[in-house]
């Protein structure tokens, strides 16, 4: 599988802090870049997702950084609350139906109050 | 909308027994469905492929025999974990490409399988 590397591995932020995720990918192929959260036990969920023609998307508190050149994207957690305390995924994919997402390895974030 | 509902949830099986493991599309066709094993606290390794009607693409290393994976209709995938040992004992989920505008994926709530 063609890798998607993800960092930090653990994240520790004060509750109203700005949460930062990293991931970088090698296959240019890729055009879909979404951000999952996970909380023990549960199936991961959708928290935001951006493709490659833009450079920066804002969901709530939550937005993703994407740098073509680079081949880097970022999750940004604004006031980050404890309720964020997750692991988070990044993961890629090529635009073709029927392509699984590569996943990166995880960040466990945790806000303390 | 979107969603895939996974049955069980927990599972506990004797050394040697097999065990099906569910996957439905409620609101949409997943012509398309991927199976991932996730080990405590590691990312999700992504296992088999099926297409609807085909049979399934699986990863390098794993074992085809093992975990049958049937998709016999557009809204129903199954995995079947054959002879289980515990070192089959993990976290599966299933997800399914959803081919609308925003070209997403969604994911079951997944099943905890161990094996005693």
């Amino acid at each position: 599988q063609q890798q998607v590397k993800q960092s930090p591995q653990s994240l520790i932020v004060q509750k109203g802090g700005i949460s930062i995720i990293n991931c970088a990918y090698e296959n240019t192929a890729f055009d879909y870049f979404p951000w999952y959260q996970q909380f023990p036990g549960k199936g991961p969920a959708l928290l935001i997702a951006i493709r490659p023609d833009v450079s920066e998307k804002k969901e709530g508190r939550f937005t993703i950084s994407f740098n073509k050149s680079a081949k880097q994207f970022s999750l940004h957690i604004m006031d980050s609350q404890p309720g964020d305390s997750a692991t988070y995924f990044c993961a890629a994919t090529a635009n073709q139906a029927g392509t699984a997402l590569i996943f990166g390895k995880g960040t466990t974030l945790s806000v303390s109050s | 909308g979107a969603v895939v509902s996974q049955h069980p949830s927990r599972v506990i099986c004797k050394s040697g027994t097999s065990v099906k493991i569910e996957c439905r599309s409620l609101d949409f066709q997943a012509t398309t469905m991927f199976w991932y094993r996730q080990f405590p606290k590691q990312s999700l390794m992504l296992m088999a492929t099926s297409n609807e009607g085909s049979k399934a693409t699986y990863e390098q290393g794993v074992e085809k025999d093992k975990f049958l994976i049937n998709h016999a209709s557009l809204t129903l995938s199954t995995l079947t974990v054959t002879s289980a040992h515990p070192e089959d004992s993990s976290f599966y989920i299933c997800s399914a490409s959803v081919t609308d505008a925003n070209y997403g994926y969604t994911f079951g709530s997944g099943t905890r399988l161990t094996v005693v």
